[in-house]
């Protein structure tokens, strides 16, 4: 069971905007920041998201993320079939001193 | 390029070790913190232990406190994970994963740890 709660999927068709949440709690989400993940089929996870709402050079503006006491969502809008993928969200942890993931999302693009 | 490239994964029986190495290029390792983080086959990703730049702090995940060890030697921008007492929920693939003000990038590829008799 991870720390982090996430949908295990989602899906929605092309062109369509598609939200994934993320639940935490005070010791992680609430204190620090969030960060997101993208992992492509057979590929390793390469950074979508970071602090909270910050896009790395490189990452289109279709990705956006928000954080709100201690839930975090990533919203990709304008969804393409090459957003197929898996998404996890990511944050430090106070009490346990360690970082943890949410269980993962894989999104479908219908 | 920033580069992290895995190594020293393979098949060990449980009960066995297994060192990981990973060589950094393309940036001052020595000024990074780092981490390792596994992926079991089919299954989400875990973080496994961090490192700061000197050495000096160290993390571990509760599911391998007391058998593996993070380790680093800035001289060779190696990274290193000592892995004892291996247990086949151990068995996944293993990134090396630099760190940046909270941020995990980039990733290796990864190296795949299989633990079974």
């Amino acid at each position: 069971q991870s720390v982090l709660t996430q949908p295990p999927s989602a899906s929605a068709t092309p062109g369509q905007r598609v939200t994934i949440g993320c639940s935490g709690s005070s010791s992680n989400v609430e204190r620090n920041v969030v960060t997101w993940y993208q992992q492509l089929p057979g590929t390793a996870p390469r950074l979508l998201i970071y602090s909270n709402n910050e896009r790395p050079s490189g990452v289109p503006d279709r990705f956006s993320g928000s954080k709100s006491g201690t839930s975090a969502s990533l919203a990709i809008s304008g969804l393409q079939s090459e957003d197929e993928a898996d998404y996890y969200c990511a944050s430090w942890d106070d009490s346990l001193n360690g970082r943890v993931f949410g269980g993962g999302t894989k999104l479908t693009v219908l | 390029e920033v580069k992290l490239v895995e190594s020293g994964g393979g098949l060990v029986q449980p009960g066995g070790s297994l060192r990981l190495s990973c060589a950094a290029s393309g940036f001052t390792f020595s000024i990074y913190e780092m981490n390792w983080v596994r992926q079991a086959p089919g299954k989400g990703l875990e973080w496994v232990a961090y490192i700061s730049d000197s050495g000096t702090t160290i993390y571990y995940a509760d599911s391998v406190k007391g058998r593996f060890t993070i380790s680093r030697d800035n001289s060779k921008n190696s990274l290193y994970l000592q892995m004892n007492s291996l247990r086949a929920e151990d068995t996944a693939t293993y990134y090396c994963v630099r760190e940046h003000i909270e941020q995990l990038v980039p990733w290796g590829q990864g190296t795949l740890v299989t633990v079974s008799s």
